[in-house]
């Protein structure tokens, strides 16, 4: 069956940079764009992007540029999203999102979310 | 971007009880594609959301039929009817017809 691992949790300074990563199974990874989604209390969830898994090819919101970067590892199916230049703001639940089938514009799949904690 | 607006924030409920939810998009959410990419989530206490409805009202695999969801343009309804417990949750819209997709804001449906 179709899975989405995240990494673990992560506390990190302001200023410095985070990579947490999202490993796909049960499906060929090259077939499915990945989307990366960020949720907080406040703001909800919100867009940030994603990555054609076969290309590297991205798109991100205009908000996240700068923010995020999206990366992809064929050889081990896993999808990576660094933060950088953290702030307080940047702490929140990230989760990575999966369509049910190519070429469809929404998330059937998702990961069980990273939470990431930016606190000096 | 397209402001999702959601309503109600709260929605208290009894169980085997009918509720609705509505989606307020600040434009038209009709592609050039002729679709509607409006779709549907529930967000269960520590979990990822889940996908309900995609395209205003086509349910997921294994969604019960007590989901329904409609509308056009810029405002949709999602229905849930003969509420049970497992339904308890924030439910949240997104559009994935303009970029970048946006969400709705949530409703919380909880137990009167």
């Amino acid at each position: 069956q179709v899975q989405l691992q995240q990494s673990g949790a992560e506390l990190a300074k302001p200023g410095s940079s985070v990579k947490i990563s999202c490993k796909a199974s049960g499906y060929t990874f090259t077939s499915y764009y990945i989307s990366w989604i960020k949720q907080t209390t406040g703001q909800g969830l919100e867009y940030i992007g994603y990555i054609n898994t076969g290309s590297g090819g991205t798109n991100y919101n205009e908000k996240f540029k700068g923010k995020a970067t999206l990366t992809v590892d064929k050889s081990s199916s896993t999808a990576f999203m660094q933060l950088s230049s953290l702030t307080p703001d940047d702490s929140a639940v990230y989760y990575c999102a999966i369509p049910p089938i190519f070429g469809v514009r929404w998330f059937a799949y998702w990961g069980q979310g990273t939470l990431v904690t930016v606190s000096s | 971007d397209v402001l999702m607006t959601q309503t109600p924030v709260s929605l208290p409920v009894s169980l085997g009880g009918q509720v609705s939810i509505s989606c307020r998009s600040s434009q038209s959410l009709v592609h050039s594609d002729g679709n509607t990419y409006l779709h549907w989530y529930l967000q269960k206490p520590g979990q990822s959301p889940q996908l309900l409805i995609y395209r205003v009202s086509n349910r997921f695999s294994g969604v019960p039929d007590r989901f329904s969801g409609s509308g056009s343009g810029t405002d949709f309804t999602l229905k849930i009817s003969r509420v049970e417990p497992e339904d308890l949750g924030v439910y949240y819209c997104l559009q994935s017809t303009h970029f970048p997709w946006t969400f709705g804001g949530g409703t919380k449906l909880e137990l009167k």
